[in-house]
């Protein structure tokens, strides 16, 4: 079975700007969390979708949204792009939301200048 | 903010010793995962102990987890250049769905 994958890998962006990260969840699974990794701060839960509806949300500004499509994949958009906002952001898919083990997609590279 | 704290924050061991990493959490969990991170890339999930587990191993990991103090250790024996990677303890709650609340990390570092 293919992993988890993320589009693009690495994204550089202006300050104002949006930005929209993709991710497709292994085939079958139908959670799908997203992560941001920064150096200060760490790993840190944005939100998780399961079968189209959002089950769980982080505590990040509304700037910080996200969807899941029919198929599972998902996709995260963060408007009104700040330099803190840089930060490696982690995709997760799991068989159900149940607790279970979690798989990450490599990751996205968004940097904010 | 993180939950867990993991100590400690860095370790630098010789290959074929064991390494052992702790984390502590602050509330009752349903599971508590172990992840292992190479240079800033995806985390690789390793291990899953629930609540009710005290002890799993997996090939050359062993997972502890003690409920009454909070806290759980990831032991790595016989260690190899391979294992050099960040591992994060991570905890899931009853109420939070999928949610993990990760540690801080540990940076493993093994010396060939």
């Amino acid at each position: 079975k293919a992993g988890v994958t993320q589009t693009p890998r690495y994204l550089i962006k202006t300050r104002g700007q949006q930005v929209t990260l993709s991710c497709s969840p292994i085939s079958g699974h139908r959670s799908v969390s997203w992560y941001q990794q920064t150096p200060g701060q760490g790993l840190q839960f944005l939100f998780e979708y399961f079968s189209e509806t959002q089950r769980n949300k982080g505590n990040f500004p509304g700037r910080f949204s996200g969807r899941q499509f029919s198929n599972s994949r998902s996709e995260m958009n963060v408007s009104t792009l700040e330099l803190g906002d840089s930060a490696l952001y982690l995709c997760a898919s799991s068989l159900m939301s149940r607790l279970g083990e979690q798989y990450f997609g490599p990751g996205t590279r968004l940097t904010v200048t | 903010s993180q939950q867990g704290e993991e100590d400690p924050q860095a370790l630098s061991i010789q290959e074929g010793e064991n390494a052992t990493m702790n984390c502590s959490y602050k509330t009752s969990i349903n599971n508590l995962q172990w992840y292992r991170q190479n240079s800033g890339r995806g985390l690789v999930h390793l291990i899953l102990i629930r609540s009710n587990e005290r002890e799993k191993h997996s090939g050359r990991l062993r997972v502890t987890l003690d409920t009454s103090k909070k806290s759980s250790s990831l032991l790595i024996t016989a260690s190899r250049a391979a294992d050099t990677a960040s591992y994060f303890c991570a905890t899931v709650y009853e109420t939070s769905g999928s949610r993990l609340t990760f540690g801080e990390g540990t940076q493993l570092t093994v010396n060939p």
